[in-house]
């Protein structure tokens, strides 16, 4: 198993531009999630997705839109990139552990965008 | 809505001396809780994580955390540091039981390690 696999790892845009940070993960988690990481202020939800065609916001969620079409793919979309969205983005899936109870996320390696 | 403080924005340590890095949580009912660790330009690794049962928890490289539910705490110990413990640590708290509960972490509390 890869795990949660992002990319890119780093990444440059200009103000207005658009992109799209890529998230995958092929342990077949139903749950998968984005959070943004600033100084200081810990990761921060952005979206989330229970499972295939189901998304939902998080803490963070303005200037971010996210799809959850397969299983297996999370998709991050910055639809006009400001200055403000400056930071290391990391995807995470989790699992439930049914039978012990509770559940453990795996993180992926982290994008980190810079707007200018 | 589930919180966490981190009161330590900034701990320096000597090597070898004991560690306790605090975190105090908000959840209205029973919490899983976990501690990771985030060394520069890196991931998240999970050191260890509370669910249920024993309110001592043992982690990987000798850390060990305990739940406190009278006082809303799950503190972060280490009984001698070593330099390579130099990183962030967070502390976060999810949902109990099988809901599709969030994580939400703390602000993070910066480890530096004195020779």
């Amino acid at each position: 198993n890869a795990g949660v696999t992002q990319t890119p790892k780093f990444q440059v845009l200009k103000t207005g531009q658009s992109m799209t940070l890529q998230c995958a993960q092929d342990m077949n988690h139903e749950y998968m999630s984005w959070y943004r990481q600033d100084p200081g202020m810990g990761l921060r939800l952005i979206h989330y997705s229970v499972g295939a065609g189901i998304t939902d916001q998080g803490e963070v969620p303005n200037g971010y839109n996210v799809s959850r079409s397969t299983t297996e793919d999370f998709p991050l979309r910055l639809l006009s990139a400001a200055p403000s969205q400056t930071s290391v983005y990391f995807c995470a899936s989790r699992v439930l552990h049914r039978r012990q109870g509770g559940y453990g996320y795996t993180f992926g390696s982290g994008t980190r965008l810079t707007v200018v | 809505a589930q919180s966490v403080t981190q009161p330590d924005i900034h701990i320096t340590v000597s090597e070898g001396a004991s560690l306790e890095l605090r975190c105090n949580y908000s959840y209205g009912a029973t919490p899983y809780l976990f501690w990771y660790v985030q060394s520069p330009g890196q991931g998240l690794q999970l050191l260890l994580k509370y669910f249920s049962g024993d309110t001592l928890v043992q982690g990987i490289k000798g850390f060990e955390a305990e739940f406190k539910r009278s006082q809303s705490s799950f503190n972060l110990r280490k009984p001698s540091v070593h330099w390579s413990d130099a990183a962030e640590y967070f502390c976060a708290v999810g949902a109990g039981g099988t809901s599709y509960g969030k994580l939400t972490f703390g602000q993070g509390t910066i480890l530096t390690v004195h020779p």
